[in-house]
């Protein structure tokens, strides 16, 4: 079952924050964050995984609330390269799925 | 390396054709991926390998759709009567172990525009 992601898009200056979340129905083993820039592939940012152990670019950070079965990205200090379309995969030890992304524009 | 490459990058096709797109994946990468993507929406899960064993094939995979990877290194994806709906991005992905920890390494990806 496809993750819900939140919110659908955000608009942000140069230098402001944005949190993205992503929850799921299912117990989850471990949620992967990626970002998409218009025409290219999909570039790994992050895997969160259960028990705590974290994966990824060193100016991104995440958390991964196990009980609820949720994800957030923090993006701090945005900057114009950040612009893209964010996804949140979630792998339930059956399925990996990816949900249906979050816009992000940076505006200078 | 220089990573996850996918031929052609384009392909228009007339509805009923047969189609065939190749993903050669970074060289030690057990695991290969395909995936379809629309606009607007995130990559969809078709199938994935483990070496040349096809491990697990979505649902929604008609079965005009078809793929191998025949020695665990490349591998190419058949559609076989193409429908108008079946116009999209098909992205493949490799990585050094399952999906639950290890990130996926993404490709260019083959837009197929179907008239």
């Amino acid at each position: 079952q496809q993750p819900v992601q939140s919110p659908q898009a955000v608009i942000l200056r140069e230098g402001e924050d944005a949190v993205i979340n992503c929850s799921s129905s299912k117990a989850l083993y471990s949620v992967h964050w990626y970002r998409q820039k218009h025409g290219e592939a999909p570039v790994f940012l992050m895997i969160l995984l259960k028990g705590g152990e974290q994966k990824g670019h060193e100016k991104i950070s995440a958390s991964f609330n196990e009980k609820k079965q949720q994800s957030s990205l923090y993006l701090t200090a945005s900057q114009l390269s950040y612009s893209g379309t964010y996804f949140c995969g979630t792998e339930d030890g059956q399925n990996f799925v990816f949900g249906p992304g979050t816009r992000l524009s940076v505006l200078p | 390396d220089t990573g996850v490459s996918q031929d052609p990058r384009h392909k228009i096709t007339k509805r009923g054709q047969n189609v065939t797109f190749r993903c050669d994946p970074i060289s030690e990468h057990n695991r290969l991926y395909w995936y379809r993507q629309t606009l607007g929406q995130g990559p969809e899960f078709l199938t994935y390998f483990q070496n040349e064993a096809q491990l697990e094939k979505s649902r929604l995979l008609s079965d005009r759709f078809s793929a191998e990877r025949p020695k665990g290194s490349f591998s190419t994806l058949e559609i076989q009567r193409t429908e108008q709906g079946d116009s999209a991005m098909y992205l493949c992905a490799s990585s050094t172990g399952p999906p639950e920890n290890y990130e996926q390494f993404f490709g260019p990806g083959t837009r197929l525009t179907v008239l």
